[in-house]
């Protein structure tokens, strides 16, 4: 099956600094990935849609110098958050879609970011 | 615009006895409507979907739902629960509006189950 990888799985870091989140997909090409918060005990939010080639596009209210997507090849996107501060403490997770379907998606595990 | 309404967002159950997880959905046209599963440190996965073929949907692990117009409900069933089952489910409706559609997911419900 469709396999969705994050990393790293967990991350602590201090206020100020950038983190880092990998999502791949292992065994298919996606063209479309996505990224969504999830603060604890509550459901998933769409932060953005991340197409391969070209820039992301960001849900109202994401601030998009914050939250950086790159999208370089069809198996790899990247999120970073830019001067993290404990408010963007959550847990990420990205998903993919093969090119074949509109609605299809398959979820990584997931990244949850701490900032101290 | 669409959105999902999980109207409970805890349901204890005891282990043997049937689930039933509701999930109501607004929608301007006939939407795509999902069931995810999301056990603790482990991917979203899908449980089944529906895309306007029989109103009735059979998933993975002996879940199903079935698809009300009439009502705009889409509530997930399982017949006889499963410690495994326990887990957070959403109920998620597909947002078109060209390319790939958004996905938007309901408040979600956690299921318990007891020996």
């Amino acid at each position: 099956g469709a396999v969705v990888s994050q990393h790293p799985s967990w991350v602590i870091c201090k206020s100020g600094t950038s983190v880092k989140i990998e999502c791949r997909s292992l065994d298919f090409q996606a063209t479309t990935m996505f990224w969504y918060r999830q603060f604890p005990k509550q459901s998933l939010m769409l932060m953005a849609t991340s197409n391969e080639g070209s820039k992301a596009t960001y849900e109202q209210g994401v601030e998009k110098d914050k939250f950086l997507i790159n999208h370089a090849s069809l198996t790899l996107s990247t999120l970073t958050v830019t001067s993290a501060h404990p408010e963007d403490s959550s847990f990420y997770i990205c998903s993919a879609a093969p090119p074949v379907s509109t609605d299809t998606q398959y979820f990584g595990p997931g990244t949850r970011l701490t900032v101290l | 615009a669409q959105s999902v309404t999980q109207l409970d967002s805890h349901v204890s159950v005891s282990e043997g006895t049937p689930v039933l997880l509701r999930c109501n959905y607004s929608s301007s046209y006939s939407p795509s409507l999902f069931w995810y599963v999301q056990h603790p440190n482990k991917g979203l996965q899908l449980l089944l979907k529906y895309t306007s073929a029989a109103t009735l949907v059979k998933g993975i692990n002996g879940f199903e739902a079935e698809f009300k117009k009439s009502e705009t409900s889409f509530h997930l069933t399982k017949p006889s629960a499963h410690m495994s089952d326990a887990a957070e489910y959403f109920c998620v409706v597909s947002q078109g509006g060209g390319g790939y559609n958004k996905l938007i997911f309901g408040a979600g419900t956690r299921l318990a189950v007891h020996p």
